[in-house]
């Protein structure tokens, strides 16, 4: 089975902190995703990522930024947390290659910036 | 890109098929139908996708009209644990990352 983990279920931080999400997965996949999900919003796409080094602007980039710099790991980054960036935060990775591979989801961060 | 109109709830007795029913009547022909579960405080399950043909898994069944215009999941033998949204989405083909979520079904499994 896929395994996508995210360093941590419940974060707490202050306005103003930088705050780093990590995320793992075990199956090799060369994609990579931030998606955040609020109340009534849905799963908005941050950032993802195809390959090492590599990334591209999802919907919502703005106060975000990535890193990947190796294949099982991709870092979401929060430059300045704000108050607005309390959220559930989830990762994603799937295969690049065949038709319809489908994304695999880790549990989730629940980040509260105070 | 192709949008999904689903029941916003559904109830279904324990030991009974559920049947979630998906509308997704812009789909073009190389957009993928995938359908997705979230249980309280989880991140999104992978169920099961299909493009024209219908499928079925360990899990469910997917079956799509001959138009490609709806689909439907099939929870065969729904238990308790199977309460929660699921999401039907549908992404291009051509796109490695584009997943549209909608609202999703609440699905309700009553003993």
């Amino acid at each position: 089975d896929v395994k996508v983990t995210q360093s941590s279920r419940y974060l707490v931080k202050r306005t103003g902190e930088k705050v780093f999400l990590e995320c793992v997965q075990d199956m090799d996949h060369e994609n990579m995703f931030w998606y955040r999900q609020d109340p009534g919003l849905g799963l908005r796409l941050i950032y993802f990522s195809y390959d090492v080094k590599m990334k591209e602007k999802g919907d919502i980039p703005e106060g975000y930024s990535v890193s990947r710099e190796k294949k099982e790991r991709f870092s979401l980054i929060l430059e300045s947390a704000s108050t607005n960036q309390t959220s559930m935060y989830l990762c994603a990775s799937s295969l690049q290659h065949g038709g319809g591979q489908p994304q695999h989801f880790g549990d989730g961060t629940r980040l509260s910036i105070l | 890109d192709a949008k999904t109109t689903q029941p916003t709830s559904m109830d279904c007795a324990e030991g009974r098929a559920a049947n979630l029913p998906c509308n997704h009547s812009t789909i073009s022909g190389n957009e993928y139908v995938y359908w997705y579960r979230q249980i309280h405080s989880q991140g999104p399950q992978y169920i099961i996708h299909g493009l024209k043909n219908n499928e079925t898994n360990e899990m469910a069944s997917l079956i799509i009209t001959e138009d490609r215009k709806s689909s439907t999941l099939i929870l065969p033998h729904a238990t308790l644990r199977d309460t929660a949204v699921y999401y039907c989405i549908v992404r291009p083909q051509h796109s490695n990352y584009q997943l549209i979520w909608g609202a999703g079904t609440k699905l309700i499994i009553k003993p």
